[in-house]
C-alpha cells in the first residue's frame, strides 16, 4: 500500500478563478498515476491516467502534469465553474506484481458562484 | 451500454445478517474491483479479480467474500454483518490492466444496525 498525500484537503474558490492542487506519492516503483473526479452523490469518473515523467494531459479546462522523479502530480483548473465542484482523487499504481490502486483522500473543491 | 451496474442502491441490515451486493459490467472488462468508502478515509480496496475464476484480497478483505464465475459479474458477499461494515460500496472495472482507467458503478449504501 503506497503512501499518497493530496493537498489541500479542501478549498473554496470564486467562479472564474484558476486553481491547482497536488498529489504526492513515492517516486520509487512508479508505473502510472490516475486522477478521478468525484461529484457528491455520484461515483468517481476518470479524468486522466499518466505514465511518463513530464507527461501533460488536458481535458477542457482541466489539465495535469506528472513528475515521477520527485513523486508528484499537479491538477490545474482554469477559470473554475460551479460545475467543477467535486472531490478530486489521485491514485498511483506501482506495478511490481500489484493489482491495486492506492487512492488518496482527495481534494474537495467548492466553486462559489 | 449500461457500463457498471450495482444492486441494491440502499440496504439496511441487522447485525449478523448476510447479504450479497451485485455488480455487473457489460464492457467485457477483465479486471473488476470492490471498494468501500468511509468518511474521511477515501476509497479502500476490498477484493479484486483479474478474470473469471480469479480473485484476490485487497487492503480490507475481512468479513467479505467474492466470486467471479463470469466476466460480467462480480458479487460481494457479507456473511455476518457488523456495524463496522456500514459504508458505501463501489464496484469498478477496467480493461486489461490497472494502468487503464477504472469505470465505477453508482454505489450501494449499506447500514448495519
Amino acid at each position: 500500500i503506497l503512501n499518497v498525500e493530496q493537498s489541500p484537503q479542501s478549498l473554496h474558490v470564486q467562479e472564474g478563478d484558476s486553481t491547482n492542487f497536488t498529489c504526492s506519492f513515492p517516486s520509487s516503483n512508479f508505473y502510472a498515476l490516475h486522477w478521478y473526479r468525484w461529484e457528491t452523490a455520484k461515483s468517481p469518473e476518470a479524468l486522466f491516467v499518466m505514465t511518463l515523467n513530464g507527461d501533460e494531459k488536458k481535458k477542457g479546462r482541466i489539465s495535469a502534469t506528472l513528475n515521477t522523479k520527485e513523486g508528484y502530480s499537479y491538477l490545474y483548473i482554469k477559470g473554475s465553474q460551479p460545475e467543477d465542484s467535486a472531490t478530486y482523487l489521485c491514485a498511483p499504481y506501482s506495478g511490481a506484481g500489484s493489482y491495486q490502486l492506492t487512492f488518496g483522500k482527495g481534494t474537495k473543491l467548492s466553486v462559489i458562484p | 451500454n449500461a457500463g457498471v451496474t450495482q444492486t441494491p442502491k440502499f440496504r439496511i441490515l441487522k447485525i449478523g445478517q448476510s447479504m450479497t451486493l451485485q455488480c455487473t459490467q457489460d464492457m467485457n472488462h477483465n479486471y473488476m474491483y470492490w471498494y468501500r468508502q468511509d468518511p474521511g478515509m477515501g476509497l479502500k480496496l476490498i477484493y479484486y479479480s483479474v478474470g473469471a475464476g480469479i480473485t484476490d484480497k485487497g487492503e480490507v478483505p475481512n468479513g467479505y467474500n467474492v466470486s467471479r464465475s463470469t466476466t460480467e459479474d462480480f458479487p460481494l458477499r457479507l456473511e455476518l454483518a457488523a456495524p463496522s461494515q456500514t459504508s458505501v460500496y463501489f464496484c469498478a472495472s477496467s480493461t486489461t490492466s490497472v494502468s487503464y482507467e477504472q469505470y465505477f458503478g453508482p454505489g450501494t449504501r449499506l447500514t448495519v444496525t
